[in-house]
């Protein structure tokens, strides 16, 4: 299973746009990248993936190089209401196999 | 997007007893459901694999037979905790996953707390 790196923590203020960055260096050719998003007491909630370039839905981008080495999740215009831990999992849907989550990062969204 | 539903939301039972904690695919079959801790300010630990009507495959450092894993339908997995103590007090976390679906579903997860 591919190995995630991403930062403990980020602090932003309200209003900006956030980018995370994730590092999973032995990615397979069939593990997409999929990113959630965990507040307190609460189970994970999806927020994006892809497998390449760019994706983008109603709450995020998804930005992967051509290598597939890194990923980029970018939060426009956060609130404080994205104040959460998002985490970054490389992994297969072929397999039944679980994702394997990394430590996450702690976004702090400040006033 | 697909639901999966935790019952109980948190429980809180004395030390000795067993715990069973129910995952429900509400609106979709899961054939494969993942169950994981977390303990305060950690990422989420997978404990098992269960796939439908077979064993469930356990991580290494879990006990099976601690915690008891049956995934008896397409709908429903629960995970059972046995004589619980308190370095048990985790919160529990399940996930179901289609094949045909690329992402994992997630429960809301069950707080246990063991005095």
């Amino acid at each position: 299973l591919a190995k995630t790196t991403q930062p403990i923590s980020m602090d932003s203020y309200e209003g900006q746009e956030v980018n995370i960055t994730c590092s999973h260096n032995n990615i397979a050719t069939n593990d997409y990248i999929t990113w959630y998003q965990q507040f307190p007491s609460q189970g994970p909630r999806f927020i994006i993936q892809g497998y390449k370039t760019k994706v983008t839905n109603e709450v995020a981008s998804l930005f992967i190089p051509a290598d597939r080495k890194s990923s980029t999740l970018s939060l426009p215009r956060v609130s404080l209401s994205d104040t959460a831990v998002y985490y970054c999992l490389v992994g297969s849907s072929g397999s039944a196999r679980q994702l394997t989550f990394g430590s996450g990062t702690q976004l702090t969204v400040l006033p | 997007g697909a639901v999966v539903s935790q019952h109980p939301s948190w429980v809180i039972c004395k030390s000795g007893t067993s715990v069973k904690i129910e995952c429900r695919s509400l609106d979709f079959q899961a054939t494969t459901m993942f169950w994981y801790r977390q303990f305060p300010k950690q990422s989420l630990m997978l404990m098992a694999t269960s796939n439908e009507g077979s064993k469930a495959t356990y991580e290494q450092g879990v006990e099976k037979d601690k915690f008891l894993i049956n995934h008896a339908s397409l709908t429903l997995s629960t995970l059972t905790v046995t004589s619980a103590h308190p370095e048990d007090s985790s919160f529990y976390i399940c996930s179901a996953r289609d094949l045909s679906f690329y992402e994992q579903f997630f429960g809301p997860g069950t707080r246990l707390t063991v005095l």
